[in-house]
């Protein structure tokens, strides 16, 4: 079973501030992994698949990059619509990583 | 434009049955792999399996291995979660999602599930 390791656990940061998610596996993933952003009480949604690729419709600030096992999340540039909390997922597995809540500072 | 449109909130006894719905729209139903996803109160996303409308084939995590059971209707494009005895630790929204190259990528709205003495 892939375990999936998201760190922080919480990062607090001001609108306009850049933010930086980690998230680890247990095995080497080449770049098959997808980012997810549940916004409070709403469903979560795609932002990034296969590492790097944007879904359709998430704003350029949202980058992913990473391969093997250590995978990263950035937010350029914080919007208020952005603090959520982010899961990372292996592609062709059930895991979910536990969680990065960006919070506002 | 896909859509995953699940069936409303529930409110229900331990030890009652239960059977929520997941109706796909903007798609053909039949190609993509369906999951099911459970958010327990203040917590994390658990995928509990999948299900292909195709041919129902069906796997299960094995937390949820024998604690529910996933189906699906291709003539409505409709999948469905059940409960055959319901326990309050099954209390949280429960997602259907779209499966596409092997993410999930298409989210239904969620359904609340309330289980209470």
């Amino acid at each position: 079973e892939i375990v999936m390791t998201q760190s922080p656990a919480t990062l607090s940061l001001s609108p306009g501030e850049r933010a930086t998610l980690s998230c680890r596996a247990s095995q080497s993933l080449k770049n098959f992994v997808a980012w997810h952003q549940q916004r409070p009480g709403q469903t979560p949604r795609l932002l990034i698949y296969d590492a790097s690729k944007r879904a359709t419709g998430i704003p350029a600030r949202f980058s992913g990059s990473g391969s093997g096992t250590d995978f990263t999340l950035t937010i350029s540039s914080l919007e208020p619509e952005d603090f959520a909390v982010y899961y990372c997922q292996p592609r062709s597995n059930w895991t979910f990583g536990q969680g990065t809540k960006v919070e506002i500072k | 434009e896909v859509q995953l449109v699940q069936s409303g909130a529930e409110v229900k006894k331990p030890g009652e049955s239960l059977k929520i719905s997941c109706k796909g729209s903007g798609y053909r139903f039949d190609i993509y792999w369906i999951g099911w996803v459970r958010q327990m109160p203040g917590k994390g996303l658990e995928t509990m399996g999948t299900i292909y409308p195709g041919d129902s084939d069906t796997r299960y995590s094995s937390s949820f291995q024998g604690q529910v059971a996933m189906s699906v209707d291709t003539s409505s494009s409709t999948a469905y979660l059940q409960w055959s005895s319901l326990k309050a630790s099954d209390t949280g929204i429960y997602y259907c999602v779209r499966f596409y190259a092997d993410y999930p990528v298409d989210w239904g709205q969620g359904t609340l599930v309330t289980v209470s003495s």
